[in-house]
């Protein structure tokens, strides 16, 4: 069984980088047709697709946010990041990691979340 | 970029039948997800590529599309269906997931 786990600092200041990692256990991050995805959600509103992250490497982003964020892959720790640039409180969200199936267009297994507040 | 449109909420009493709607220019070509968010909570898959349930989703939940509007229905609702659902789909012309706005189910 798949899962996946996010973790960080949970304040980041303004202006700051704010950094999550997800831990992936139960399958092999390189290995496979796999999406590897970022999804943030502030708090009472919708759920927001950050980007993604490929088996090989190749990245995509949501381009609202595209000059400010990267995904990188660790296949050492079987995990994948997030780094988001130049923040400010409108970042604040739970921030959620998720897989797709290459062939497929949904997200078949996600983190609980991680709520990352951004104040000083 | 590709938009999702769902009612903000839809309220029905325990029994009934709720269908809540994703509306998106010819979303029928699309293939339209359906999640199920409880507070406190990651969403959970509860309908994907239109119509299929995965595993563990009861027969009370489906889905279809055509047109412009997908919709979930969920059929004979419980205390328990009391969530927000959120429809998706995987934009491939610009390679993005695209969610809809969600929607409140409330039962009365």
């Amino acid at each position: 069984q798949v899962q996946l786990q996010e973790s960080g600092p949970g304040l980041v200041k303004p202006s700051q980088t704010l950094s999550l990692t997800c831990t992936v256990s139960g399958g092999s991050i390189s290995s496979g047709s796999y999406y590897w995805n970022w999804i943030r959600q502030p708090a009472g509103k919708g759920l927001e697709w950050i980007g993604r992250i490929y088996t090989s490497g190749s990245t995509n982003y949501n381009p609202s946010l595209r000059s400010r964020v990267t995904i990188s892959l660790d296949t050492s720790k079987n995990q994948f990041s997030l780094k988001l640039s130049s923040v400010t409180a409108a970042d604040t969200a739970v921030y959620y990691c998720a897989r797709r199936y290459g062939g497929n267009s949904h997200f078949d297994y996600w983190g609980q979340g991680t709520l990352v507040t951004v104040s000083s | 970029s590709y938009v999702l449109t769902q009612p903000p909420s839809v309220s029905v009493a325990p029994g009934q039948t709720a269908r809540i709607t994703c509306g998106g220019n010819n979303i029928g070509s699309k293939r339209v997800h359906w999640y199920q968010q409880k507070p406190g909570q990651a969403p959970v898959l509860v309908v994907n590529d239109d119509s299929d349930r995965p595993s563990g989703i009861p027969e009370r939940f489906s889905g279809s599309n055509s047109g412009n509007t997908a919709t979930l229905t969920i059929s004979r609702v419980e205390a328990g269906d009391e969530a927000d659902y959120y429809c998706q789909v995987w934009d491939s012309s610009s390679d993005q997931g695209v969610f809809g706005g969600g929607t409140k189910l409330t039962v009365l």
